[in-house]
């Protein structure tokens, strides 16, 4: 059973750009999780999806960042028009359905975005 | 708001020797979770242990254990018998209980166990 996919790994991206990371969820999982991890912090949350539909996204910033999480394919968290501030380690993690391990988040190995 | 404080940035310990890391959590919340997850240098965070609030037993895997104190909202993780793979940073996470999975991470401990 294949783990969180996340790519690309790695991405530099000149100021202005847009940036597109895509998260593929553990087999069986409904539930996305993009994290932000800034050098020497702890991760911080961003956005929960299921299917179709964004359920939390009190960690977003209003501008330039959104999330999908449609039907058919990835999880995409998009950054437009990226700043230098946005380099950091983006993280997804999925969780199946149901609440017997509530908080038992499988994480991908994230992307790292690099904007110079 | 809930806060997640982890007070050493750095921990060393060597093989086969026990080592404590700290947390502690602010929240008014009653009902609540909290963990301990684990990032080695490939990246990868992984769940190494879960205590449910309203459990007044530490939970404890294979060499890990951890010390709840809920009145002092403490929850230090103690791991046995260090092992050189148990090198990584190891961050403490809180959740409030409900339907989503919203983890608020503290700023880690770096612990490099040593031959």
């Amino acid at each position: 059973n294949a783990g969180v996919m996340q790519n690309p790994r790695h991405l530099v991206r000149r100021r202005g750009q847009e940036a597109r990371l895509r998260c593929s969820p553990m087999k069986g999982h409904s539930h996305v999780y993009w994290y932000r991890q800034l050098p020497e912090e702890g991760l911080k949350f961003m956005v929960y999806l299921q299917k179709e539909n964004i359920i939390d996204e009190s960690g977003m910033p209003k501008e330039r960042f959104s999330a999908e999480f449609p039907k058919e394919g990835p999880s995409i968290l998009r950054i437009q028009q990226v700043v230098r501030g946005d380099s950091a380690a983006y993280f997804c993690a999925s969780s199946p359905p149901g609440t017997s391990r509530a908080g038992e988040l499988f994480f991908g190995e994230g992307s790292r975005l690099t904007v110079l | 708001a809930q806060t997640v404080t982890q007070s050493q940035p750095e921990m060393s310990v060597q093989e086969a020797e026990t080592v404590t890391l700290s947390c502690t959590y602010d929240t008014s919340e009653n009902n609540y979770y909290l963990f301990w997850y684990k990032q080695p240098p490939s990246r990868q965070m992984i769940l190494v242990i879960r205590q449910e609030a309203y459990k007044q037993q530490n939970a404890t895997e294979n060499r890990f254990s951890v010390n709840f104190q809920k009145a002092a909202k403490s929850f230090s993780l103690k791991i046995s018998d260090s092992q050189l793979g148990d090198t990584a940073m190891y961050f403490c996470a809180f959740m409030k209980q409900g339907n989503t999975d919203k983890l608020i991470f503290g700023t880690g401990t770096r612990l490099q166990v040593f031959p």
